[in-house]
């Protein structure tokens, strides 16, 4: 089966630069979407088909992927972006796969 | 708006099965798949399934063959996820999802919590 690892967890100073990877076999090549989940709400679209943000999704977030690794990228980190992020691939083997998760806190 | 609203929380013995149902509106309900997705307590997100709305065409997670139904109504425009032998490992929030047209999940409902316990 196809999986998807994340660090467990990402800190960062307000106003700095986060940087959250996601490594998968081959996972520059695939179509990569990325989630924030926030305590207690359901996860929240922030980036679909590797570095394109949805209407409504602040552009301090953006995507990239190369080799084996998927990155998701907050510029100028906000006290609001404290939450959890998923990434997402699909892959033959394991259709939707998601990543393992990381918790970035905003210190 | 486009949403999408889920059933109210289950509590269910082991051995038992449980039914939640994901109702959208404010789109056209055959235009877009439909995903269930789980996240146990304090865990990651989990995918389980996915429909077509137009034909009903289903497919599931390796994990879940045998024990997983995922059908829809499009007169409701209802999308219905059935577990069957359930255990105190599918204790979790249960997530309907659309897949919009950029392929992303974009569109979650709020997730119904499922308990198994005896």
């Amino acid at each position: 089966s196809y999986e998807l690892t994340q660090p467990p967890s990402v800190s960062v100073s307000p106003g700095q630069t986060a940087t959250i990877t996601c490594s998968g076999d081959k996972m520059g090549e695939k179509d990569t979407c990325w989630y924030q989940q926030k305590p207690g709400q359901s996860p929240v679209l922030v980036i679909y088909q590797h570095n394109k943000r949805p209407s409504g999704i602040p552009d301090r977030f953006s995507g990239s992927g190369s080799g084996n690794t998927a990155t998701l990228t907050i510029s100028g980190t906000q006290a609001m972006d404290e939450a959890d992020y998923y990434c997402q691939a699909w892959d033959s083997s394991t259709p939707y796969v998601f990543g393992t998760g990381t918790k970035v806190t905003v210190l | 708006q486009v949403q999408l609203v889920q059933s109210g929380a289950e509590v269910q013995k082991p051995g038992a099965s449980v039914k939640v149902s994901c109702k959208a509106s404010g789109y056209t309900f055959t235009n877009y798949y439909i995903h269930w997705v789980r996240q146990a307590p304090g865990q990651g997100l989990q995918w389980m399934g996915i429909i077509n709305p137009r034909g009903g065409v289903t497919s599931y997670a390796q994990n879940f063959q045998g024990r997983l139904t995922v059908t829809r109504d499009t007169s409701t425009s209802t999308v219905y996820m059935e577990m069957s032998s359930l255990t105190s490992d599918d204790t979790a929030i249960y997530y309907c999802a659309r897949e919009g047209s950029n392929d992303g999940f974009d569109i979650w409902g709020p997730g119904t919590m499922v308990s198994v316990s005896s």
